[in-house]
């Protein structure tokens, strides 16, 4: 089993569309959380941190369930730019400072 | 400039060949990590480091040497290239806690 894991997709929504996706990861000790966009191969790049009392950041909304071991990321209003992997990533307590990123699931927002 | 930097951006090389890439960054950020990132696999850890002169293996490490020298450079070579080794290679780096700052990574192909 993957340490976490993530539906590949592709999820296909029109523009202005809400869309939910979600991860789980299996070590219950770990630690932080985040999600990472990708776009087209490109350098991942940081989109927020995930806190247990879950956090806004615009359009954008995660969560962490930490009895059940996965974290949600939500998309309000879609945009054409919103398309793209996202990238659900964990850091393990004994791992120290690295990070483990899921496989990704991909996004396409069509007009 | 500021910020983490990869090179070259892109690379062919033949099987049997050692190469080196690059990462630099200005931050003087403890940690910096290499990843490679596969269709199928997502990224995995190559090495890390949390210091000068302190690196650790990750997931992946086989067929690969690295270095620390300096907090700003984290080299990677490939000794003897193979073709399983053709990805796309991302150098990153942080402070120690919260996510990280990923290169524009390298594109490497062995032929």
């Amino acid at each position: 089993r993957k340490e976490v894991e993530q539906d590949p997709g592709p999820f296909n929504v029109p523009e202005g569309a809400t869309v939910a996706f979600n991860c789980t990861y299996s070590n219950s000790a770990s630690q932080s959380f985040f999600w990472y966009r990708q776009d087209c191969r490109k350098e991942p790049k940081l989109l927020m941190s995930v806190y247990s009392s879950g956090n806004e950041d615009g359009r954008f909304t995660a969560q962490l369930n930490r009895a059940s071991q996965y974290i949600s990321l939500l998309i309000r209003d879609s945009k054409l730019s919103d398309s793209a992997t996202y990238l659900c990533v964990v850091t393990l307590s004994n791992a120290g400072n690295m990070l483990t990123f899921g496989g990704g699931t991909r996004l396409m927002v069509k007009p | 400039d500021a910020g983490i930097t990869q090179s070259p951006r892109y690379k062919i090389t033949e099987t049997g060949r050692q190469v080196t890439l690059m990462c630099h960054q200005t931050w003087s950020h403890s940690y910096m990590f290499w990843y490679r990132q596969d269709l199928g696999h997502g990224l995995r850890l190559i090495y890390y480091s949390a210091a000068a002169d302190i690196t650790d293996k990750g997931e992946v490490p086989d067929g690969y040497v690295v270095s620390r020298s300096k907090t700003e450079n984290f080299p990677l070579t490939l000794e003897s290239a193979t073709r399983s080794q053709t990805s796309v290679y991302f150098c990153a780096s942080n402070t120690g806690t919260g996510g990280y700052t990923f290169g524009s990574g390298t594109r490497l192909t062995v032929v």
